[in-house]
């Protein structure tokens, strides 16, 4: 079974500012099946990145996501004061998936 | 894609319940449908998938021997069986597909308290 761990904890940053989001997985697998959301209270989590680098319909550009093997990342490059919330890492695979605890992301 | 749940409800401990997913937009015998839950000011928790053909299905270890998902290919719909519940199943339940992009429905919350 893979683990996803992700880190910081916690971000609490200034609109404009750059966030740096970690997956890091305790085991290698295939970057194709690694992918993003950011989830804000009471909703349903939000698509991000899928296939580890790829954007979901409709995200801004300001989103990246990156990495390989055990080590994934999420970059946000300039921080809107819409981009709070908590983000989740998720490995997803045909037999199941596996969630990251999140990261949440504070706007100051 | 769209995934419609419902059959969510309250439900004392020890109890049943049976949630369904309705799925539309695309062929659905083709792909395999997970649920995934996320119980209050918790994350998110794989619960259970079955492949398309409904052959083979996998569970989490907290609802294996308890939960059993199934689907009806004619009817476009995954279940999910939830007996012997507990208050820690209390959660959204959400119905999920891999169809390139991830896509999840709108969720179905079931709260397990006497």
């Amino acid at each position: 079974e893979i683990v996803l761990t992700q880190s910081p904890g916690t971000l609490s940053l200034s609109p404009g500012e750059r966030a740096t989001l970690s997956c890091r997985a305790s085991q290698s697998f295939s970057s194709s099946y690694l992918a993003w959301y950011q989830q804000k209270p009471g909703q349903t989590p939000r698509l991000l990145i899928y296939g580890a680098s790829n954007r979901a319909t409709g995200i801004p550009d300001r989103f990246t996501g990156s990495g390989s093997g055990t080590d994934f990342t999420l970059t946000i490059s300039r921080l809107e004061p819409e981009d709070f919330g908590v983000y989740y890492c998720q490995q997803y695979g045909s037999s199941g998936f596996t969630f990251g605890p999140g990261t949440k992301v504070d706007i100051k | 894609v769209q995934l419609l749940e419902s059959g969510g409800g309250l439900v004392q401990p020890g109890g049943s319940l049976r949630l369904s997913c309705a799925a539309s937009e695309f062929t659905f015998s083709n792909y395999a449908m997970t649920w995934v839950r996320q119980a209050p000011g918790k994350g998110l928790e794989w619960v259970s998938t079955i492949t398309g053909s409904g052959s083979s299905t996998f569970y989490a270890n907290s609802v294996k021997g308890r939960f059993t998902i199934s689907r009806d290919n004619s009817k476009n719909t995954v279940f999910l069986q939830m007996n012997s519940l507990r208050a820690e199943d209390t959660a959204v339940y959400y119905c999920v597909v891999v169809v390139r992009l991830l896509y999840w429905g709108q969720g179905t919350l079931v709260t397990v308290s006497s």
